[in-house]
């Protein structure tokens, strides 16, 4: 079955510094990668999340990009800020069929220091 | 949009009783549905696929007598903690995977149960 490796577990920036989160998959038909991030207490959020078809997307501060040959993806944040302190979860899924469980890294606890 | 709810929010109940924790998605229909548990500082760990109208599929190692799971309509999904010990207190977080947008997964905001 798949399996999802994520480093580091945690990661401390200064605010206005870049963070990357970085994940690797084992099973090269997952197709489907998103990533959630989790304050204490709370539900995992959607940020960003990519297909197998595309090598890279943005949206704003955050991008994430996808090596398929190497199975692996990872999470940028640009200028970081307090508010994106948080843990962040990668996933990948074999969405088809009767398949599409989201596997889960064991998460990235991003600390930004004002 | 893609709101889903979890009720109640959290749970004591004292050892042996069951405990029944409702997963809603509010604005969206919802085919399949997910049970997560999440230990302390830990990750996500998928309990149990949730179908509407067909039996959940459960991952190796997880009871399916322990936790019943039921998906009797596209909007609501139940999962049962029969005869609770206090090794099954954690905190219970399900996930609603929306039709038309069917890989996307929107979390509800977690049950934590305490049993005593």
């Amino acid at each position: 079955g798949e399996n999802v490796e994520q480093h580091p577990s945690t990661l401390s920036v200064q605010e206005g510094d870049s963070a990357v989160i970085k994940c690797t998959y084992s099973d090269s038909a997952s197709n489907y990668f998103p990533w959630y991030k989790q304050e204490l207490g709370k539900r995992p959020q959607l940020i960003i999340d990519i297909r197998s078809n595309v090598g890279e997307k943005k949206d704003q501060r955050i991008a994430v990009t996808l090596n398929k040959t190497a199975k692996h993806f990872s999470l940028h944040i640009t200028e970081t800020q307090p508010e994106d302190s948080a843990v962040y979860f990668c996933a990948a899924s074999r969405y088809g069929g009767s398949q599409g469980n989201l596997i889960f890294g064991k998460g990235t606890k991003l600390s930004v220091k004002p | 949009g893609a709101v889903v709810s979890q009720h109640p929010s959290w749970v004591i109940c004292k050892s042996g009783t069951s405990v029944k924790i409702e997963c809603r998605s509010l604005d969206f229909q919802a085919t399949t549905m997910f049970w997560y548990r999440q230990f302390p500082k830990q990750s996500l760990m998928l309990m149990a696929t949730s179908n509407e109208g067909s039996k959940a599929t459960y991952e190796q190692g997880v009871e399916k007598d322990k936790f019943l799971i039921n998906h009797a309509s596209l909007t609501l999904s139940t999962l049962t903690v029969t005869s609770a010990h206090p090794e099954d207190s954690s905190f219970y977080i399900c996930s609603a995977r929306e039709v038309r947008r069917a890989e996307t997964q929107y979390f509800g905001p977690g049950t934590r149960l305490l049993v005593l």
